[in-house]
């Protein structure tokens, strides 16, 4: 049973880029969310798409956006690169299972280590 | 708004003894769940232990539980046993609302460093 899968691995851009990154769901997940880390802190929430829709968002600009495939993957585009986009991007899948409050675990991919020079 | 908060940037423990990783939050949604994850220097968040608002019973799973106390908003990370292995950085996180699939919010994190 694949994790979530994350490409690419590494990625080193010039500010004022653009970028994709993509994620591949854990097999029978349907929801996807994506995360930046920046070093030394802790993962600050994107965006996150169900049913090929953004049904949440955090505190970040238009810049970052994305997008959900009919088979869950999901892409996350950042356009405009800053120097203060360098960062690891997570991606976490979640599936439409029955449990308490707060749902069920959240399964993270390796990430993109994103490079802005 | 959803607040995680670690006040350890880092911890030291002997391999073999048990450590405390703590852990407080803030909400007002009576529905939510706590996570803790560890991400070693690799990079990729593992999922160690789940407890939701409404468990009666303090969550458990092998070597680590979850000291969960509503009233003081604290859910903190026991781990027993502490391998070398164990090294890493861990996070707590919360996620509200009682939907199985919302943001999670993260705290900063802590930093723990198993001695031989």
């Amino acid at each position: 049973d694949a994790g979530v899968t994350q490409s690419p691995t590494h990625l080193i851009k010039t500010r004022g880029q653009q970028v994709t990154l993509r994620c591949s769901p854990k097999s029978g997940h349907d929801t996807v969310s994506w995360y930046q880390q920046a070093l030394g802190q802790g993962p600050q929430f994107i965006f996150q798409y169900y049913e090929e829709e953004e049904r949440q968002r955090g505190n970040f600009p238009d810049r970052f956006s994305g997008h959900q495939f009919p088979n869950y993957s999901s892409e996350l585009n950042v356009n405009a690169l800053l120097l203060g986009d360098s960062a690891l991007y997570l991606c976490a899948s979640t599936g439409t299972g029955d449990r308490a409050a707060g749902g069920t675990e959240q399964y993270f991919g390796p990430g993109t280590r994103l490079t802005v020079t | 708004a959803q607040k995680i908060t670690q006040t350890q940037p880092g911890m030291f423990v002997q391999e073999k003894e048990a450590v405390t990783l703590d852990c407080t939050y803030d909400t007002s949604d009576p529905s939510y769940g706590l996570f803790w994850y560890k991400q070693p220097s690799s990079g990729e968040m593992i999922f160690l232990i789940y407890q939701g608002s409404y468990d009666q019973q303090n969550a458990t799973e092998g070597r680590y539980s979850l000291n969960f106390q509503k009233a003081r908003k604290s859910a903190n990370l026991v781990i027993s046993a502490s391998q070398l292995g164990d090294s890493a950085m861990y996070f707590c996180a919360m996620r509200e609302g009682g939907t199985n699939a919302g943001k999670s919010t993260f705290g900063d994190g802590t930093t723990l460093t198993v001695k031989p």
